[in-house]
């Protein structure tokens, strides 16, 4: 099976701020990596496919990227709609797997 | 739209069966692969099962093969799971979700889950 290794899992950041977070693949996934942000009490919300195309709707604000096995999501000018966990996810090869996710509390 | 409407939770025993559907619309259902997603109280998102537009091919987590079911019927836009043996670790949000129709296992939207508690 793919592990997804999510990092950090929780990071404390102020509104208008930056933030990156990270997820390694175990083995090679090419560009099959989603992002998902989910809200509490809430179902998650498709951000992200194929590592760095945005979902329709999703602001600009949220980008993706690849660095071989490493996968990050940015947001910028982070808002308090932005606070959330977020989780990426890997859909090269079944199982399904995805990362741990990464808590973004307001500081 | 697309909606995915889960329904079907509820409390159940240990060793007892339950079964979840996800009605669906807002698109062509039997166009698109499906999946169930499930996500125990306070941790992370698993994925436990998913299955083609025709219904004809299907994949599960090792933790639940041989004890639960994926299913459609494309007549009726409903994705289904049938869940038996339930265990304690089963306790979860089930989510139903949809593929995008480019790539398998690439989800683009979700439904609001079906919470399935298994205690005596």
């Amino acid at each position: 099976d793919i592990q997804m290794t999510q990092s950090p899992s929780s990071l404390s950041a102020s509104v208008g701020d930056r933030v990156t977070i990270t997820c390694r693949a175990s083995q090679g996934i090419t560009n099959y990596l989603a992002w998902f942000q989910q809200k509490p009490g809430r179902a998650p919300k498709s951000l992200i496919y194929l590592a760095s195309r945005l979902q329709s709707g999703v602001p600009s604000k949220f980008s993706g990227s690849r660095s071989g096995t490493d996968f990050t999501l940015t947001i910028t000018s982070l808002q308090p709609e932005d606070f959330a966990t977020y989780y990426c996810q890997q859909y090269k090869t079944y199982p399904l797997t995805f990362g741990g996710g990464t808590k973004v509390e307001i500081k | 739209e697309v909606q995915l409407v889960e329904s079907g939770g509820g409390l159940v025993q240990p060793g007892g069966s339950l079964r979840l559907s996800c009605a669906a619309s807002g698109f062509t259902f039997s166009t698109y692969a499906m999946n169930w997603v499930r996500q125990a109280p306070g941790k992370g998102l698993e994925w436990v099962s998913s299955i083609s537009g025709s219904g004809d091919t299907t994949y599960s987590a090792d933790s639940v093969k041989g004890r639960f079911t994926i299913s459609r019927d494309n007549s009726k836009n409903t994705l289904y799971l049938q869940m038996s043996s339930l265990r304690a670790e089963d306790t979860a949000l089930y989510y139903c979700a949809k593929d995008s129709g480019s790539y398998w296992g690439e989800i683009d939207y979700w439904g609001q889950g079906a919470l399935v508690t298994v205690s005596s």
